[in-house]
């Protein structure tokens, strides 16, 4: 079965630095989306991506993120300048639909565990 | 705030035994899907049901909805030890995209 892929599992990075975060989503998939879950809480909404441009973004998807496809198949989250409280497991999920509104279902990858020191 | 909240927040039953977990939301919504966390894992899709349907059935899980209610619920039956996993109930928002997500339940299934 078709799966989403993220790398690195895990990555350490020094407060302050930037990081990139990779996934590839299902091949027909249309719409991306990044979540977050700080250890032992709720996984929280980042971003949705569709045809190359952001079609939602939550609060905490500030200056300091941003999101690009550089190819036809990856999908990548950018921090630029990390921060303590970025500690979290980052997820990449994707959904077949075109038009995100259908009752399809999003299918996670196995996340970035990303620690900041 | 459009979180909801999942209940209980910890489970612990014997192996054979059936799970419920209930999760309760606070906006009108497209779907909602129940999705399973293995500790340290990815989030692993399990059941969608829309807000026109009122039970839905796959192998050993049964969801029900009550959109009037706004909850809904997970059964899982003859429970096995390798259903021990963290549960999260997760709902699309009328008009959004994006999943908004409940607290979790963490299913413990002794052998």
């Amino acid at each position: 079965e078709p799966e989403v892929t993220q790398t690195p599992s895990h990555q350490v990075t020094q407060m302050g630095q930037e990081v990139i975060l990779r996934c590839v989503p299902i091949s027909n998939h249309l719409y991306f989306y990044w979540y977050r879950q700080i250890l032992g809480q709720k996984v929280e909404f980042l971003v949705s991506f569709y045809n190359n441009e952001i079609s939602e973004k939550s609060e905490i998807f500030d200056d300091q993120f941003s999101v690009e496809r550089p190819d036809g198949s990856n999908f990548t989250l950018k921090i630029r300048s990390t921060k303590l409280e970025d500690s979290a497991m980052y997820f990449c999920a994707s959904t077949e639909d075109w038009t995100g509104y259908s009752n399809q279902p999003q299918h996670f990858g196995d996340g970035t565990r990303l620690s900041i020191l | 705030s459009q979180q909801g909240e999942e209940d209980p927040q910890a489970l612990s039953i014997q192996e054979g035994e059936n799970a419920t977990m209930n999760c309760s939301y606070k906006t009108s919504i497209n779907n909602l899907q129940w999705y399973r966390q293995n500790s340290g894992r990815g989030l692993v899709h399990l059941i969608l049901i829309r807000s026109n349907e009122r039970e839905k059935h796959s192998g050993r899980l049964r969801v029900t909805l009550d959109t009037s209610k706004k909850s809904s619920s997970l059964l899982i039956t003859a429970s096995r030890a390798a259903d021990t996993a963290s549960y999260f109930c997760a709902w699309r928002p009328t008009g959004r995209r994006a999943l908004t997500f409940g607290s979790g339940t963490r299913l413990q299934v002794q052998p």
